[in-house]
């Protein structure tokens, strides 16, 4: 099935510093989707990329899909103590099969 | 409100007994999901049905089993041969119906997760 391998899984920043999330795969996705889960939570849906080259803006979130739809970033800026989770990327696989498939999730720890 | 609701939030079992977690949505959703979420494994999926009366395995169904009668429930059995069943259980639902739009696929929506403990 469809994989995505998703770095770093740990990264600790100041608050304000800009924190980056990247998922790659090794085939062409249809598209990406993006979750957060706080920690003791559940994971929420974020945003969805679907054409190549997109890019998308929530506040101080940027999602970017690459140009070969191979990979995705998840860019924060100037984070703040309440960016604090774990941020997945998932990916369906193909045809009528309805398997979204998570990334390791990258937990992301702010320093206040 | 419409939703997805697990319960219980906690469950304690001893080894060697089978026990059921509940999902129930009112979200009209056709696709529903079990997954479990260990520390530094991410999510990995259990099992997932698209329509009543059915359902697939998923990366990890071994020692799981699934039923899906009603639109509006899918619980998950984890029984007494599935060897490390102390987890964090996350059930999903979503649209369905694969590309909804031209691309697009439906995204998950999560219940607030059922965490199982086996001694």
């Amino acid at each position: 099935g469809q994989q995505v391998m998703q770095i770093p899984q740990y990264q600790h920043v100041q608050e304000g510093e800009d924190f980056t999330t990247y998922c790659n795969s090794s085939t062409t996705l249809s598209n990406i989707q993006w979750y957060k889960q706080r920690p003791g939570g559940h994971p929420v849906f974020l945003i969805q990329l679907v054409k190549s080259g997109e890019v998308k803006k929530q506040k101080r979130l940027t999602f970017q899909f690459g140009e070969a739809k191979k990979n995705s970033s998840l860019h924060i800026t100037a984070t703040q103590t309440t960016d604090v989770g774990t941020y997945f990327c998932a990916v369906y696989s193909g045809g009528s099969n309805y398997k979204l498939t998570f990334g390791k999730g990258t937990l992301l720890t702010v320093n206040p | 409100d419409g939703g997805i609701t697990q319960s219980p939030k906690y469950l304690f079992r001893k080894e060697g007994q089978n026990v059921t977690l509940s999902c129930e949505q009112n979200l009209n959703h056709d696709a529903m999901y079990w997954y479990r979420q260990d520390p530094g494994q991410g999510l990995r999926l259990i099992y997932y049905s698209q329509i009543v009366n059915d359902f697939q395995k998923g990366d990890i169904a071994e020692g799981y089993s699934v039923s899906r009668e009603k639109k509006e429930s899918f619980p998950l059995t984890v029984t007494s041969a599935q060897k490390n069943p102390t987890a964090f259980y996350l059930c999903a639902s979503s649209i369905g119906l694969g590309m909804v739009f031209g691309g697009d696929n439906s995204p998950l929506h999560f219940g607030n997760g059922t965490r199982l403990t086996v001694t």
